[in-house]
């Protein structure tokens, strides 16, 4: 089955603490995203990938940081440093970073800070 | 900057209706359009997609359709079921971007009465 995974599904996380948030393709596709939904509101791109071991900050990359160290992997960590992190994310990928490529989605990962 | 709206925000129909709903983007330099689906809690689908040359796509009972001059796209759902309830985003690629970002709207919810 080819697709995207996000693991988890949901997570909670006290004020203070990082939290690594897990996205897996296989689709051998190079370009991947991270994108952020609020309630009411459309996404927004925090970090973007166009290949291993590089990564270019979205429109809200404050308090996050990502990496990139294989293909089918880019792992989000949200950190303290993220005034209001409790939101949906969405992590995305496509085959590169030509503009139309389009772009696939995983089911989600909801994050709520207690 | 490019700006999308979706309008209305929300919108219930009875089962059997056939249906419009609008995205408006500020900037007609787009590349591409892209209508999503998303169900409560879970990832996008991409429904269509139209490049800037193009005037409609049609998959099944859904047909959208792009005006790049007036900045405007609809998607039309023609008899509407209870199926189709979900949060519907349209999506922008900017034309001559250094990348493939999309550029969301704030999405419709529809709820499909039976």
């Amino acid at each position: 089955d080819g697709g995207i995974t996000q693991s988890p599904k949901y997570l909670f996380r006290k004020e203070g603490q990082n939290v690594t948030l897990s996205c897996e393709q296989n689709l051998n596709h190079d370009a991947m995203y991270w994108y952020r939904q609020d309630p009411g509101q459309g996404l927004r791109l925090i970090y973007y990938s166009q290949i291993v071991n590089d990564f270019q900050k979205g429109d809200i990359a404050e308090g996050y940081s990502v990496s990139r160290e294989k293909k089918e992997s880019f792992p989000l960590t949200v950190t303290s440093a993220q005034k209001n992190p409790t939101a949906f994310y969405l992590c995305a990928s496509s085959m590169g970073l030509v503009v139309g490529d389009t772009q696939y989605f995983g089911p989600g990962t909801r994050l709520t800070v207690l | 900057k490019q700006e999308v709206t979706q309008i209305p925000a929300a919108l219930s129909v009875p089962e059997g209706e056939n249906l419009v709903l609008n995205c408006s983007f500020t900037d007609s330099a787009i590349y591409n359009l892209q209508w999503f689906r998303q169900d409560p809690g879970k990832g996008l689908t991409s429904l269509l997609l139209i490049q800037s040359s193009q005037r409609e796509q049609t998959s099944g009972r859904l047909n959208a359709s792009l005006d790049k001059s007036s900045g405007r796209s609809t998607l039309y759902i023609a008899a509407s079921q209870p199926g189709d309830s979900a949060t519907y985003l349209c999506a922008v690629s900017r034309y001559g971007g250094a990348t493939n970002k999309l550029i969301f709207g704030t999405g419709t919810l529809l709820a499909v009465q039976p």
